[in-house]
């Protein structure tokens, strides 16, 4: 059972918009920032979105990060194909001394 | 560009200690900017965070994992290293390597990742 909560699977098709939401409570995303990260089939995770809302270079503006309260989303505009990916969402908790927590993840299916 | 890489045995046998290396190279893992962390993949699941280090060997550890976690810096070796006691079976995972960058107190990001290693706990 993950800290922060995501749909397990979301879908789109191409040239869509959507958005992979992750919740959390007061002592993650209530009182820190979000980040999003991209894992592609066999490969190693990537930075996608850090602080809340902010692209590391070289991520298309595609991509865009937002947070409310204690709920944050991930949004992707224009789907393409190469987006088919797992999305996990990541925040410092507060809670025991403080501490690492990610989502549990969401695949993203480009129909 | 910075790179990193993780290295140590593919199988642990039960009860036994983990044991695995990242080498940074490319940038020096003596920066005052950088946590480096630990994360963990079991197969077909989720990202787990294990720890992270300071270049001056100050660690934080995963509450659930803190009794049998154990992290270094080797700042001559530019290397930090990852020990887990006692494991079983549920520790089968790939583990990452990840550089965390402190974008402010309380609020760092993975930015650069190793390409994991996968360890299997069987006898």
């Amino acid at each position: 059972q993950s800290v922060l909560t995501q749909p397990p699977s979301a879908s789109g098709t191409p040239g869509q918009r959507v958005t992979i939401s992750c919740s959390g409570s007061s002592s993650n995303i209530g009182s820190n920032t979000v980040n999003w990260y991209q894992q592609l089939p066999g490969t190693a995770p990537k930075l996608l979105i850090y602080s809340n809302n902010q692209r590391p270079s070289g991520v298309p503006d595609r991509f865009s990060g937002s947070k409310s309260g204690t709920s944050a989303s991930l949004a992707i505009s224009g789907l393409q194909s190469e987006d088919e990916a797992d999305y996990y969402c990541a925040a410092w908790d507060d809670s025991l001394n403080g501490h690492v927590v990610f989502g549990g993840g969401t695949k993203l299916t480009v129909l | 560009q910075l790179q990193l890489q993780e290295s140590g045995p593919g199988l642990v046998k039960p009860s036994e200690t983990l044991s695995l290396t990242c080498t940074v190279s490319g940038g020096s893992i003596s920066s005052s900017s950088y946590y480096w962390g630990w994360i963990r993949q079991p197969p077909g699941k989720g990202l787990e965070w294990i720890g992270s280090i300071y270049y001056s060997g100050s660690t934080y550890y995963n509450p659930s994992l803190k009794s049998r976690v154990t992290i270094s810096v080797d700042t001559s070796k530019n290397q930090f290293s990852l020990k887990l006691s006692s494991v079983t079976a549920a520790d089968t995972a790939v583990y990452y390597c990840a550089r965390q960058y402190i974008v402010a107190t309380n609020a760092d990001a993975f930015d650069i990742w190793g390409q994991g290693t996968m360890v299997t706990v069987s006898s």
